[in-house]
């Protein structure tokens, strides 16, 4: 199985801030790299699928990038609705795998 | 709009089985990829299955195969999850979600707001 780590686990940052989210995968899993928020008590929401394709109606804040196996969710300009748990996840073959999760905290 | 709803979950005994189902509106089932994913409490996103548009190819997570099956009744656009021999570790919320596009067998890009299986004597 393809193994998703992610980091941090968890960060706390600022409105405004810049904040970026990696996720390295233990094998190459060409451009199939997608990426989730999920609020407490919701269902997920996809904000980038392969890569760094912006899911419809997602703010421009959100980005991806990365290649071989390493992958990065950039959010620029913090916003209060930010908080919440991103998920990393490979849909490049079967068992499709997540990262374990990073929490942020706007402080 | 897509819409997704999910039913069919509750508490149940270790042995037991359920069937959860996955009503979809918006579009057709058989244009689609369409995925389950569960959420143990207070844990992660752990992917359980997936079908393909026309029913032809399915795959699951090894903790599951041979006691959970999905399939779908295109005539009723609706997802089904016939889970078998549960265990304590199954108890999560169980999610469905639809390809983000008509040939995307991995990303979800649309979720259904989950039911809650509890397997527990």
């Amino acid at each position: 199985d393809i193994q998703m780590t992610q980091s941090p686990s968890s960060l706390s940052a600022s409105i405004g801030d810049r904040v970026t989210i990696t996720c390295r995968t233990s094998q190459i899993v060409r451009t199939y790299v997608n990426w989730y928020q999920q609020k407490p008590g919701k269902a997920p929401n996809l904000l980038i699928w392969t890569t760094s394709n912006l899911h419809s109606g997602v703010p421009s804040r959100f980005s991806g990038s990365g290649s071989g196996t390493d992958f990065t969710l950039t959010i620029t300009s913090l916003q209060p609705e930010d908080s919440a748990t991103y998920y990393c996840q490979q849909s490049y073959t079967t068992p499709i795998t997540f990262g374990q999760g990073t929490r942020l905290e706007i402080k | 709009e897509v819409h997704l709803v999910e039913s069919g979950g509750g508490l149940v005994q270790p042995g037991g089985s359920l069937r959860l189902s996955c009503a979809a509106s918006g579009f057709s089932l058989s244009d689609y990829w369409m995925q389950w994913v569960r959420q143990s409490p207070g844990k992660g996103l752990m992917w359980v299955s997936r079908l393909s548009g026309d029913g032809s190819d399915a795959a699951y997570a090894d903790s599951v195969r041979g006691r959970f099956t999905v399939s779908r009744d295109n005539a009723k656009n609706t997802l089904y999850l016939e889970m078998n021999s549960l265990r304590d570790e199954d108890t999560a919320v169980y999610y469905c979600g639809r390809g983000c596009f008509s040939n995307s067998g991995g990303c979800v890009g649309y979720w259904g707001q989950g039911t809650l299986v509890t397997v527990s004597s």
